[in-house]
């Protein structure tokens, strides 16, 4: 067990709806990062906050945005969906400083968003 | 484009014997790199963080290398396990962004 928690942990909808994925780092981490994984891509690095500000942006669409609260849970938000936007969203945290480059991440179970 | 490869996409090793794989970056845009295992129905776990040209890591039989003159990393295991059956990633820092890149990964399948 990682102390990184993610919910839910399944979540089925349809093409157009939006929904929201909830994620609480490990206690005392200041950084959480957004990845995806697609059964045909690796694992994408969405985003990036550090201790509520946005810290660094990857291949994250228009569609999407995120944002990470006072207390540090972080919220991705995930709208107008599309049948390619059905993958495995992790979220993972790190401690400490702004810069992710030299702290391990340590991943949450992931959510499994289907999209039909 | 910037990219990280690994090779190879899988391998398949007798339990006991010891193995090694790759990871690639582009060498002149390198601030970082990670190793991650990623077991079957989980979620990844940090093995080592890499940050000199030079550095060597190790846990246990696992361990690792870098060079960043020459753009590559090894994994090694020494005497391998079935708990080792995983897939191995790597993720680099190809800019100041903390843009970060994963390359595909290495499927490690330790047999019996």
């Amino acid at each position: 067990d990682s102390g990184v928690t993610q919910t839910p942990k399944h979540l089925i909808t349809a093409t157009g709806q939006r929904v929201t994925l909830r994620c609480s780092p490990r206690s005392g981490d200041l950084s959480v990062y957004w990845y995806q994984q697609s059964l045909d891509q690796g694992l994408q690095f969405l985003i990036q906050y550090y201790n509520g500000e946005e810290r660094a942006k990857g291949n994250i669409l228009e569609r999407f945005s995120a944002q990470q609260f006072p207390d540090l849970h972080s919220e991705l938000n995930l709208s107008s969906l599309e049948l390619g936007d059905s993958a495995l969203y992790f979220c993972a945290s790190s401690v400490g400083s702004s810069s992710g480059l030299y702290n391990e991440q340590f991943f949450g179970p992931g959510t499994r968003l289907t999209v039909l | 484009i910037l990219n990280v490869e690994q090779s190879p996409q899988s391998l398949h090793v007798q339990e006991g014997d010891s193995t090694n794989f790759t990871c690639s970056f582009p060498s002149s845009n390198f601030y970082a790199l990670h190793w991650y295992r990623w077991e079957t129905a989980k979620s990844p776990e940090a093995l080592f963080v890499m940050t000199l040209n030079g550095d060597e890591k190790k846990k246990g039989r696992i361990s690792a290398t870098l060079n960043t003159k020459e753009g590559y990393s090894y994994l090694y295991i020494k005497g391998s396990q079935p708990e080792d059956s995983a897939t191995y990633l790597c993720a680099s820092w190809l800019d100041r962004d903390d843009k970060i890149i994963f390359g595909k990964g290495t499927r490690l399948h330790i047999l019996p």
